[in-house]
């Protein structure tokens, strides 16, 4: 597709349920990136691939927070244990190694019940 | 961490010109000054960005002062549909990338 692509758009969750969330980068962008954003808030970093890599797991606010990008496109965040507090937008975006800047997707709005 | 500093909110009349002012005084040499904004239940929303030359784009300009240890984001003729908060980055090209609370901008009629 032209862009990033989320899905879930919305989900809700009841605490305790896991959760995994998609992200489907732009083709052949290098970067990608995970934040959270609570309302009203800025959006807060989770997470960065480069390719497969993981080069920074700094934001993930808990060990119930996984992210993966096995083959170097697709991403998914998982959240186990589901809590009220991870309720918020979860934001993917992706970059190019050459242009710099990213692209982010539309969200996926996470309510836990 | 972000590293910035931006006014929490603006007005600007419709039709003029918006200055949306960033602090970054603990710029590295290697990092950048993005600007992007989100516009209500979107995803944000890249603008611009610039190293130390003044940078213009068809949605806006950036000035960024001879130390870079600030920057002001220009959209020139401010509408309605630009009301969003806007965020200013400073990151190093293919880093990681953290944002901060940015500044509310209200263009109004």
């Amino acid at each position: 597709g032209a862009g990033v692509s989320q899905s879930p758009r919305y989900k809700v969750a009841k605490r305790g349920q896991d959760v995994a969330l998609r992200c489907d980068p732009i083709s052949g962008h290098v970067s990608l990136f995970w934040y959270q954003q609570a309302l009203g808030q800025g959006p807060e970093f989770l997470t960065y691939f480069q390719n497969e890599a993981q080069l920074d797991k700094s934001g993930l606010p808990s060990d119930r927070f996984f992210a993966e990008r096995p083959e170097g496109s697709v991403s998914t965040l998982k959240i186990q244990r589901t809590q009220q507090e991870d309720s918020a937008v979860y934001l993917c975006a992706s970059s190019s190694l050459d242009r710099g800047h990213a692209f982010f997707g539309q969200g996926t709005r996470l309510t836990v019940v | 961490d972000a590293k910035t500093t931006q006014p929490p909110s603006m007005d600007c009349a419709e039709g003029r010109a918006a200055n949306l002012p960033c602090n970054h005084s603990t710029i590295s040499g290697n990092e950048y000054v993005y600007w992007y904004r989100q516009i209500h239940s979107q995803g944000p929303q890249y603008i611009i960005h610039g190293l130390k030359n003044n940078e213009t784009n068809e949605m806006a300009s950036l000035i960024i002062t001879e130390d870079r240890k600030s920057s002001t984001l220009i959209l020139p003729h401010a509408t309605l549909r630009d009301t969003a908060v806007y965020y200013c980055i400073v990151r190093v090209v293919n880093n990681d990338m953290r944002f901060g609370a940015g500044t509310r901008l209200t263009v109004k009629p």
